[in-house]
């Protein structure tokens, strides 16, 4: 079973735009929630975390928004740049406390010049 | 720093062999993980420790050993290898901080095995 999903593979937005990417997850025990981007032959990079006592995060261009009723998670990148593009995982801890991560299938953004 | 350090970069084995993917992290974090990339699945935890001489299981174990001996060095051993351990192999880690861990990852180890 999946517990945190990615519904979307890929996603392509014009440079200057709004890229909204989207996370649902299953579980309402989770309490910590990140987003990594990786390039291609690189690993994952941290990008952005957000706890479940908050509903916003802000860092430069980027927002994640919780959504606790919903169980989802959304990624705002404004305004989108061409180095943006990649693949983006969305993930977050099991609600034992121990360090055992679960991420998302990822998408795939490509911002267009 | 050099961060996370992982190698080889590159490996082909055949069916059966052994072999071990070294990880190293120069940052003193206490926990340390091995993760899989495949198509379409995401990242999944193989094992995890989170500190020398405490190792645990994450989601898909079964073929894979791992020991930590010290705190910069997470080995990961593939003890028969098979073809359904085709795959990216990423080392991260982080320190132990309740809502503030972040993981930093290595580049990865792309291995096949035919």
């Amino acid at each position: 079973d999946q517990q945190v999903k990615q519904n979307s593979p890929s996603l392509s937005v014009q440079e200057g735009r709004i890229s909204i990417l989207n996370c649902d997850y299953t579980n309402s025990m989770f309490d910590y929630f990140l987003w990594y981007k990786k390039y291609p032959a690189e690993g994952p990079t941290f990008l952005i975390s957000i706890s479940s006592i908050k509903d916003k995060n802000e860092d430069g261009r980027f927002t994640v928004f919780l959504n606790k009723s919903a169980k989802h998670l959304s990624l705002h990148i404004v305004p989108s740049q061409p180095g943006d593009s990649a693949v983006y995982f969305c993930a977050t801890r099991r609600p034992s406390g121990t360090y055992k991560y679960i991420f998302g299938t990822g998408t795939r953004l490509k911002v267009l010049a | 720093n050099a961060g996370v350090t992982q190698t080889p970069k590159f490996q082909v084995l055949k069916t059966g062999q052994s072999m071990t993917l070294q990880c190293a992290q120069d940052m003193n974090h206490e926990y340390m993980s091995w993760y899989r990339q495949d198509p379409g699945m995401g990242l999944r935890l193989i094992h995890y420790s989170v500190g020398a001489g405490i190792t645990d299981q994450g989601e898909v174990p079964n073929g894979y050993n791992v020991s930590r001996s010290t705190t910069e060095d997470f080995p990961l051993r593939l003890l028969s290898a098979a073809p359904s351990q085709t795959s990216v192999y990423f080392c991260a880690s982080s320190y132990r901080g309740y809502l503030t861990d972040t993981q930093y990852f290595g580049p990865g180890t792309r291995l096949t095995v035919l």
